[in-house]
């Protein structure tokens, strides 16, 4: 079975900085997706940033970046010029394998402070 | 084009009653996926509807069931509350189901178990 750990429970980091968000996952399939998602406390669930695994290459939107290692099963999320509106829990996830889900990690409380 | 709606937004129920929650997704969007989130087991896969048809279920109890509409509006059902189904309850839409293709979230339902 597929598992996804965030260790971080909670981070801070001050306005315009960078920080960085850690996840690892397990799994024994090849071909899979990873993403990071975004809960604000308004609750609604935004995709962030996506990445297939065939893929090489980092995936970069924005302000936001992955560092995608396959072998050691780890997807970081670095968010460069934090903003006061990146304030959120961050949500790793996995997709992949016979079942249709997305698999979460527990979160990330990620605090942008002025 | 409208986003995924959820109904109600908030719930107030005590132990041993019924609930039913509803979920519309995007429009064009054929699949509905359920997921539980609280604070301890986190964002958990409840099931998966497309066609009509259930295509995935997640490890809940036969009290947590569901059902997708001709119109692709889905509504999960929770029998005999309990105090830990107190969470928010999220659906996410998406195209199709069977290879990944982006699911996106409701604003999901707070249901809380007095």
């Amino acid at each position: 079975a597929q598992t996804v750990t965030q260790s971080q429970p909670e981070m801070s980091v001050q306005e315009a900085e960078t920080v960085t968000l850690s996840c690892t996952y397990d799994t024994s399939e090849n071909n899979y997706y990873l993403f990071w998602y975004k809960q604000p406390p308004s609750r609604q669930m935004i995709l962030v940033i996506r990445q297939e695994a065939y893929k090489q290459q980092n995936a970069t939107e924005n302000r936001f970046s992955v560092n995608f290692q396959k072998a050691a099963k780890s997807f970081s999320l670095k968010i460069s010029d934090s903003q006061l509106g990146d304030t959120a829990m961050y949500f790793c996830a996995f997709y992949g394998g016979s079942q249709g889900n997305l698999i979460f990690g527990k979160g990330t409380k990620l605090s942008v402070k002025p | 084009k409208a986003g995924v709606t959820q109904t109600p937004r908030y719930l107030i129920k005590t132990r041993g009653q019924q609930v039913t929650l509803s979920c519309s997704p995007i429009s064009g969007h054929r699949s509905v996926s359920w997921y539980q989130q609280t604070p301890g087991q986190g964002l958990q896969f409840l099931f998966e509807y497309f066609s009509e048809t259930q295509r995935n279920k997640g490890n809940f109890p036969g009290r947590f069931s569901g059902r997708q509409f001709s119109n692709s509006r889905s509504e999960m059902n929770v029998s005999t509350l309990e105090l830990g189904d107190s969470a928010l309850y999220l659906c996410a839409s998406s195209l199709w189901t069977g290879h990944y293709n982006e699911q996106f979230f409701g604003p999901g339902t707070r249901l809380t178990v007095l």
